[in-house]
């Protein structure tokens, strides 16, 4: 999947329960960016990571835990807290240095069940 | 921090004409403005993209302008085909950032 894969496609999260996003990379790129879409309302940033053992909080990151523990690996966990998780999860990462953009993986849809 | 207002929200053309999305910036400190094309349950694809020393730039039916004194840029899409039907996105970032504040999106169709 162009060299960024999430997982899973699909998920179903039970009401109470931490759920864990895997996002994973094999494109040497320093920076991973996790984002939400809801329809109407574009991608918001939840938290990103430039180096590994870093990561800052974004736009909505309440509710939200993030790790970056390799510089190949940002897994998302949605927590209980987070009232409303149903949404199109998408990972991405990017070169440090001049900005190029993001490469975007293919998204996890979560939906509360 | 950087806002980024897109407009307009849904978009129909006929195929042939062209298309027009617009975008405005609020941090004069942005340099970096590119556009994404999603389909439908797919990931968004970078498809132009321009830097603040350049007011435009060209890619085949595509091309991005952009104000830096006004602080808006614009996707033009000329002789529009039905493939590209597609939700697009902007974005604005600063270089010491390196991320990407985006726009809510413009849903284009293009009709026969």
């Amino acid at each position: 999947d162009g060299g960024i894969t999430q997982s899973p496609k699909y998920l179903f999260r039970k009401e109470g329960q931490n759920v864990t996003l895997s996002c994973e990379q094999n494109l040497n790129h320093d920076a991973m960016y996790w984002y939400r879409q809801d329809p109407g309302q574009g991608l918001r940033l939840i938290y990103y990571s430039q180096i590994v053992n870093d990561f800052q909080k974004g736009d909505i990151a309440e509710g939200y835990s993030v790790s970056r523990e390799k510089k190949e690996s940002f897994p998302l966990t949605v927590t209980s807290a987070q009232k409303n998780p149903t949404a199109f999860y998408l990972c991405a990462s990017s070169i440090a240095g001049v900005f190029y953009g993001y490469t975007f993986g293919s998204g996890t849809r979560l939906t509360v069940v | 921090g950087e806002n980024v207002e897109q407009h307009p929200s849904t978009l129909s053309v006929q195929e042939g004409d062209s298309a027009v999305i617009k975008c405005t910036y609020s941090d004069s400190a942005s340099n970096y403005f590119p556009w994404y094309k999603q389909e439908l349950g797919k990931r968004p694809q970078l498809i132009i993209d321009i830097r603040s020393n350049v007011g435009e730039k060209k890619d085949q039916r595509i091309a991005v302008t952009l104000n830096k004194t006004a602080k808006h840029f614009s996707l033009h899409i000329t002789e529009t085909q039905p493939e590209d039907s597609a939700v697009y996105f902007c974005a604005a970032s600063t270089g010491t950032a390196s991320k990407l504040t985006f726009g809510t999106g413009t849903r284009l169709q293009v009709t026969l």
